[in-house]
Formats: structure tokens, C-alpha cells, sequence
């Protein structure tokens, strides 16, 4: 099973500051990774995919880059409605073994 | 517009069973895989189950392997998990999530969830 790490677990941000989120992963994924946001009481929503493409619909100021085992979200200049958590999600071994990372709060400084 | 919604959660017993329903519109639901993704209260999100668009093809998250049966009933646009054994740790939001595209491994589409909570 591939084991995703997300880090850090939580990160206290300002509107405006650029957020940084790592993703490793325990063997190579190639660039099978997603990422999702999920705000408190919703579904996570899907951002990117296949490491580095936006969703439909999604802001330009989420990005994503990496490739085998070390994955980047990066939010250019967080605005109110970013703060969240973030999961990675894997599909390398897929299938049959699709995985999530732990996941990192994105808090208000 | 796609829809997901969840039904049939609710409080079981350790060793009982539970059957959840999801009923899809807005998509060509006939042609499309679908999965079980579910959360742990204040936890992260873990895979759970997939089924193919004819069921040809079904595979299960260790976890739930032997215990737990994905089905899906193309005329009614319904996605099924039947949930027997249920443990303490199975207690979770359970989200029916559509595949995005012909990948089946990314969630582009979910439910609000039902919540199952296995407790004595």
C-alpha cells in the first residue's frame, strides 16, 4: 500500500500570504496524485488532479506541481473562503488501491 | 447539474448490518464507475469501494474486504453498500463520489454523505 504524508499537519496563515502544502508519498506515484479541499460540514471538493491540473471551476491561484513521490500545493495569496483542510489523494496502484493523505489545516492567523 | 444524495445511515449495533443507498441525476449514471469514500469523526478521508458501470469489475479497501458489498441498479440510477459485520471503527460520514471522466481514480463529483455510527 502507498502511504501518503501530508505536512505540515496545520498551518496558521494571513489573508494574502502565499500557503505551501507537501505531500510525499512512501513509493512513486508517478503524477497520479489529486488534491481536495474540504470546508467544515461539506464534501471535499476536487482541485487538481494528475499532479499539476486544475479542476473545472477552480481559482488560478491554486497550483500544483511534483512528481514521483513529492507532491506541492501551493495557494498564491489565500483569500477568506481558503481556509480548510487539504487532503492528497493517490491513484498510482489503481487499481485496486486508491489512498488519502492525513490531511493539513489551512487556520487563520 | 450532477447529484448525489445519500440515504439509509443511521445507528447499528456491533455485528449488525446496514444498507446505504445513493441516488445519482444530471449524469449518464448507466456509464459511469462509482465509489464509497468514507470520513471518521474529526479524521481523515479513506477509499472504500468501486464498482464498475456493469459491475464486471468491484474492488473493496482491506478494511471492509468479506464484510461489505457494492451494487448498483442501473434502471433506478442507485448506487447500494451493504454493510454487514459492522464494527466500532466503521463508524463514519460515508460519501458516494463519481469518478472524474474515464479516470476512474479521482472523485470529481460527491454527496453530502449519510452518517452510520456502529455503537452498543
Amino acid at each position: 500500500e502507498i502511504v501518503l504524508t501530508q505536512s505540515p499537519a496545520t498551518v496558521s496563515l494571513s489573508p494574502g500570504e502565499r500557503a505551501t502544502l507537501s505531500c510525499r508519498a512512501s513509493q512513486s506515484v508517478s503524477t497520479y496524485l489529486a488534491w481536495y479541499q474540504q470546508k467544515p460540514d461539506q464534501a471535499p471538493r476536487l482541485l487538481i488532479y494528475d499532479a499539476s491540473n486544475r479542476a473545472t471551476g477552480v481559482p488560478a491561484r491554486f497550483s500544483g506541481s511534483g512528481s514521483g513521490t513529492d507532491f506541492t500545493l501551493t495557494i498564491s495569496s489565500l483569500e477568506p473562503e481558503d481556509f480548510a483542510v487539504y487532503y492528497c489523494q493517490q491513484r498510482g496502484n489503481w487499481p485496486p488501491f486508491l489512498t488519502f493523505g492525513g490531511g493539513t489545516k489551512v487556520e487563520i492567523k | 447539474q450532477v447529484q448525489l444524495v445519500e440515504s439509509g445511515g443511521g445507528v447499528v449495533q456491533p455485528g449488525g448490518s446496514l444498507r446505504l443507498s445513493c441516488a445519482a441525476s444530471g449524469f449518464t449514471f448507466s456509464t459511469h464507475g462509482m465509489h464509497w469514500v468514507r470520513q471518521g469523526p474529526g479524521k481523515g478521508l479513506e477509499w472504500v469501494a468501486f464498482t464498475r458501470y456493469d459491475e464486471g469489475h468491484k474492488w473493496y479497501a482491506d478494511s471492509v474486504k468479506g464484510r461489505f458489498a457494492i451494487s448498483r441498479d442501473n434502471s433506478r440510477n442507485t448506487l447500494y453498500l451493504q454493510m454487514d459485520s459492522l464494527r466500532t471503527e466503521d463508524t463514519a460520514i460515508y460519501y458516494c463520489a463519481k469518478p472524474q471522466g474515464a479516470v476512474t481514480g479521482y472523485f470529481d463529483y460527491w454527496g453530502r454523505g449519510t452518517l452510520v455510527t456502529v455503537s452498543s
